[in-house]
């Protein structure tokens, strides 16, 4: 069956400082991977999605990027963190076909101070 | 371009009574229509899909939903409550003009009084 990884479950970061949170898929194969946030009390916001290798599409202009260095592996980073980058993060995958759901991580929890 | 309204912000149940969370699309296409929960502090995990087969869906956890297109409405529902049910609901449409990206409703938060 197929899985997904996140990682840190928490992360508690100062305003500048950089960030690297990792997401793997396990049991499939050429999965679209996408980026997730979710601020407090509001709906997700899609940030970025991968339909394969070093293919990325960015959803809205901001302070963070992405990468798919590997098949399963899906990266989100930021070079100097803001204080409206807090909340929560989801990393999500389905097949390439059309209409099939996506499937979520457990998040990350970004707490910028 | 696709979208979702869910009707109810916030709703509340007795534990052993039914639930309803309503749910309303608009999609130019033929739409796949999903729902998910969320508990505190965790990802979304999917209950029922419907992708234009039976209009009647059956999920996990003695959830079900049927898709009306003349209502454009896709409501949630289960017979009796649980109080493992207390968790934030969201209604999510996507379809192929908008190379299946997903759009999520605001979410339904559902508490269960014992």
């Amino acid at each position: 069956s197929q899985t997904i990884h996140q990682w840190p479950a928490t992360l508690v970061q100062p305003v500048g400082s950089p960030l690297s949170l990792e997401c793997t898929v396990e049991g499939t194969s050429n999965p679209n991977l996408y980026w997730y946030r979710q601020a407090a009390g509001r709906g997700l916001q899609l940030l970025f999605y991968s339909v394969g290798i070093g293919q990325i599409s960015s959803e809205v202009p901001q302070n963070l990027s992405a990468s798919r260095p590997q098949d399963r592996q899906f990266i989100l980073s930021s070079k100097k963190l803001l204080l409206s980058d807090s909340g929560f993060y989801l990393c999500a995958w389905t097949t390439g076909f059309g209409n099939q759901p996506q499937h979520f991580g457990d998040g990350t929890r970004l707490s910028i101070l | 371009a696709q979208s979702v309204t869910q009707l109810d912000s916030h709703v509340s149940v007795s534990e052993g009574t039914p639930v309803l969370l309503r749910c309303n699309y608009s999609s130019s296409y033929s739409p796949s229509l999903f729902w998910y929960v969320q508990h505190p502090n965790k990802g979304l995990q999917l209950l029922l899909k419907y992708t234009s087969a039976a209009t009647l869906v059956k999920g996990i956890n003695g959830f079900e939903a049927e898709f009306k297109k003349s209502e454009t409405s896709f409501h949630l529902t289960k017979p009796s409550a649980h109080m493992s049910d207390a968790a934030e609901y969201f209604c999510v449409v996507s379809d192929s003009t908008n190379d299946y990206k997903l759009s999520f409703g605001a979410g339904t938060t559902v508490t269960v009084r014992a």
